[in-house]
This record gives C-alpha cells, sequence and structure tokens, in this order.
C-alpha cells in the first residue's frame, strides 16, 4: 500500500506566480489535512477536507490560499500571486474514515521558494 | 484549547547517552499524542503514539516514551545516544475538541549527537 503521494517535492516560484501543490491519500483514505512549516518552525494546521468538502479551514490564510479535494483526483493546495513569505515546506497527511482515523499519515512533502 | 510545549529547541547528547526531550501537553479531555522524527529536508515519520491504553509507550529506533496524567507530561526517551539519531523531533496532540481532529505541533526540538 503506497503511502501518501505528494508532489511535485520542490517547487520553485517567483513572486505572483500561482503555486499547485498536490496530495494523493493513501487507499481507504478519506480525510486530508493539510499543514505548512515555516523555516525553522514547526507544523501549522491550515485545512482538513473530506471528499467534496471543507471542513475545516481556520488555519488557511484569509486570502490567495484555497483547497479541494474532489471526488476523483488528489486533493489540491493552491496559492495564487505567491509573496516570499509563502516559502515554506507544505504536508499533506491523511486518515482514515471512522473511529480508526486517529492517526494521520503523512507525505514527503512539497518545498515551495518563492524568489 | 488543546496545545504542547517542547522545552529546549536544542539539545546536544554524546554517543551512547542518555537522551530525553520533553514534552509538556495542555488538555481538557484525554489526549491523543504523539511524537514524530523529521531528518533534513525529509517529513515526518512517527516514532510513538499514545492513545489511552498503556502509558509507556515504545516505538521505533529503541525511542520510548512515558505519559504521566499528573505532570501532564509525555517527554522522549532513549537510553543511548547514536549518530543516525540526529534529527529534528516534534510532540504533536490530537484536537479532539474540535471535531475535526487536526493536530497542533510543538516547535520541535533539534537533537544533535556529539562523538
Amino acid at each position: 500500500n503506497a503511502g501518501v503521494m505528494q508532489n511535485p517535492r520542490h517547487l520553485v516560484r517567483r513572486r505572483g506566480q500561482e503555486a499547485r501543490l498536490r496530495c494523493s491519500p493513501m487507499k481507504g483514505h478519506s480525510h486530508v489535512y493539510w499543514y505548512r512549516q515555516l523555516p525553522e518552525e514547526g507544523l501549522k494546521f491550515m485545512v482538513y477536507l473530506q471528499k467534496e468538502n471543507i471542513i475545516d479551514e481556520s488555519g488557511m490564510p484569509k486570502e490567495r490560499f484555497s483547497a479541494e479535494f474532489p471526488k476523483e483526483g488528489p486533493s489540491i493546495l493552491r496559492i495564487q500571486q505567491v509573496v516570499r513569505g509563502d516559502s515554506a515546506a507544505y504536508f499533506c497527511a491523511s486518515s482514515p474514515p471512522g473511529l480508526a482515523g486517529y492517526e494521520q499519515f503523512f507525505g514527503p512533502g512539497t518545498r515551495l521558494t518563492v524568489l | 484549547a488543546q496545545s504542547v510545549t517542547q522545552l529546549g529547541s536544542h539539545v546536544s547528547v554524546s554517543e551512547g547517552a542518555l537522551v530525553l526531550l520533553r514534552c509538556n501537553y495542555s488538555s481538557s479531555v484525554p489526549p491523543y499524542l504523539f511524537w514524530y522524527v523529521q531528518y533534513p529536508n525529509q517529513g515526518l515519520q512517527l516514532l510513538l503514539k499514545y492513545t489511552s491504553a498503556a502509558t509507556l509507550v515504545k516505538g521505533i529506533n529503541g525511542f520510548e516514551a512515558e505519559f504521566k496524567k499528573s505532570e501532564t507530561s509525555f517527554h522522549l526517551t532513549k537510553p543511548s545516544a547514536h549518530m543516525s539519531d540526529a534529527a529534528e523531533y516534534f510532540c504533536a496532540v490530537r484536537d479532539s475538541t474540535s471535531g475535526t481532529y487536526k493536530y497542533i505541533f510543538g516547535t520541535g526540538t533539534r537533537l544533535k549527537v556529539l562523538a
């Protein structure tokens, strides 16, 4: 069973461009979480999604950031008009539905660099 | 609100010495607690987890942690440090109050192992 997949692993964007980060959860997992790790800091929760629904986006910046988890395909974290402060590692985690879903499985992350 | 505090952002130990990384939590409900390790430019690897069963939890790579409710602590230990243990370690609590089960991470402790 493949783990959580994220791509790209490294992404370089210039200020003002768009960044699209993809996350494919583990097979059978219907819950996806996105976290951001700024340099020299811990991970901070951004958004929690289930298929076709955003459940909790309390950690998402109000502007430029959006996330989706469509019925088919990976979850996407989209950052519009990137700024240097968006440079960070973005991690996706997935968990299965139901009572067993207390553990999250993390992907390898996407490291975004904004020039 | 639930939170975790990791005392000591940097810890140095000699090879073969005891490793002790501290984590204190705050939670109004019985917590689910986790320790993760992160090697440079890599993702998070689960070391161990506490889910209200045994208070002494054994994990991978010789690590273990003891849940102490009276001290609200979940410190990570390893009897004998190895050079390969040099990494960053994160303590996390699962948020069980908001219904989203997102993880709340500490700020991390960078472990250095001296030859």
